[in-house]
């Protein structure tokens, strides 16, 4: 039982590429959750999927799209990369609402990217 | 969305009580207090929820007085392995539609 698994867990982008960061659950909930942390700094959410098929913004979604694939994953995907998304990145998972557990997230152990 | 206020930075020196208060004076009727933990190069880690009055865990206790317009995380007798950014959210835990949104946190640093 891995929980919440994220990869890669480092990336090295040079300015304009893109990439995809993977993030995969065994938990069988429902939402998923994008942030990123900057250095010093609390975590901001990107975009969070409620359930399979549907996604909605969050706090900073500009320069990132998202794919909820199935149930188990959700990826963010960087188009054009550039330096201000220097940054780690976070996948998280609360239990279901039905559960009154969905304050309770479950956090992988984040990706490490670096835009040079 | 209610959002909470907490303090910066907090140093405590090992077998101290440290108390960190948050302030969330928009607190919603349904909203539950939530705290996290997150340690260097690590992903924020649930520690306590609670409603109103006090709950305790094998981690921290959680104090909340009748008016919910504050909270205050106790983690007794710390260790240097307390030393760890300190997250506090509201939010309700049976919303579906629940946005969890992390502030900036309380860094606490335990010294020898």
């Amino acid at each position: 039982n891995a929980g919440v698994t994220q990869t890669p867990k480092f990336q090295v982008l040079k300015t304009g590429q893109s990439m995809t960061l993977q993030c995969a659950q065994d938990m069988n909930h429902n939402s998923m959750y994008w942030y990123r942390q900057d250095p010093g700094m609390g975590l901001r959410l990107i975009y969070y999927s409620a359930s399979e098929g549907t996604t909605d913004k969050g706090e900073v979604p500009n320069g990132y799209n998202v794919s909820r694939l199935n149930k188990r994953e959700f990826s963010l995907r960087l188009e054009s990369a550039a330096p201000s998304q220097t940054s780690v990145y976070f996948c998280a998972t609360p239990p279901d609402a039905g559960q009154g557990r969905a304050t309770e997230a479950f956090f992988g152990q984040g990706t490490r990217l670096t835009v040079v | 969305l209610a959002k909470t206020t907490q303090p910066i930075s907090m140093d405590s020196y090992e077998g101290q009580e440290v108390n960190i208060t948050c302030s969330h004076n928009n607190i919603a009727t349904n909203d539950y207090i939530t705290w996290y933990q997150q340690f260097p190069s690590q992903g924020p880690r649930f520690i306590i929820q609670g409603y109103k009055t006090k709950v305790t865990n094998e981690v921290a206790s959680l104090f909340i007085p009748a008016d919910r317009k504050s909270s205050t995380l106790s983690l007794p007798r710390v260790s240097l392995s307390d030393t760890a950014v300190y997250y506090c959210l509201v939010g309700a835990p049976d919303n579906a539609g629940n946005m969890l949104t992390f502030g900036g946190g309380t860094r606490l640093m335990v010294k020898p």
